[in-house]
């Protein structure tokens, strides 16, 4: 089993509505990141979070609103959606610490169109 | 603030060529760098990284040497497969900071196509 998933995979959905991707893990890191990526664009960082209740806006935060329920699950929300927000979305985790356990692990992504 | 730069894909090769993606990298004092690699409909995996200066990653064929004097950190591989077919991505996280400040910033990302 994969030790990081999204759901759902993909999702369309029209201007306006409200959209929740959820994320978990088994892999036990306390961090999870949530971010977007968009062609040539690299990935851009959303939101993140340290522990339950440790969460902080990332580069690109507005539009977007996050819940960390457990430290095993994070949801990321869309509270009003709108055409520029589509876009392919990754969670990812890292442990606490810095050099080697700065390695993140990435979700498979869920693709998000907003009509 | 801390940015990467890397070279403008795609880049088409064929089978048993060699590679190379170059990246520079701006940041505060010495980063720890970092290769991703992003398969057709998969995330991200982290290939191969290296924390200080001089230091070689390697994996998978894929190698790729820390250089503090030209800011650079390029990917290379003396023969490519189609199975190398991706986008790959440099990264960075800042050295000396905590916190908030740990975080992976990502170059834009080089889409490779390696043809039979």
């Amino acid at each position: 089993d994969a030790d990081v998933t999204q759901t759902p995979r993909n999702r369309i959905t029209k201007t306006g509505k409200r959209i929740m991707l959820e994320c978990s893990q088994t892999k036990g890191h306390d961090r999870m990141y949530w971010y977007r990526q968009d062609p040539g664009l690299g990935l851009r960082l959303i939101y993140y979070s340290f522990d339950v209740k440790d969460i902080n806006k990332g580069e690109i935060s507005d539009g977007y609103s996050v819940s960390r329920q457990a430290q095993a699950k994070f949801s990321l929300s869309l509270e009003s959606a709108i055409p520029n927000q589509t876009a392919l979305y990754f969670c990812a985790t890292s442990d606490f610490g810095g050099g080697a356990l700065d390695t993140q692990y990435f979700g498979p992504g869920t693709r998000l169109t907003v009509l | 603030g801390n940015s990467v730069t890397q070279m403008e894909g795609p880049v088409t090769l064929s089978e048993e060529a060699f590679l190379t993606i170059n990246c520079t990298y701006t940041a505060t004092g010495y980063p720890s760098l970092f290769w991703y690699v992003q398969y057709p409909g998969e995330g991200l995996q982290l290939l191969l990284k290296a924390t200080k200066a001089d230091d070689k990653g390697s994996n998978k064929g894929f190698e790729a040497t820390y250089r503090k004097e030209t800011t650079s950190f390029h990917l290379e591989k003396g023969s490519v497969q189609v199975s190398d077919s991706a986008v790959y991505f440099c990264a960075l996280i800042p050295r000396g900071t905590s916190g908030s400040a740990r975080q992976l910033t990502f170059g834009s990302g080089t889409q490779l196509t390696v043809l039979p």
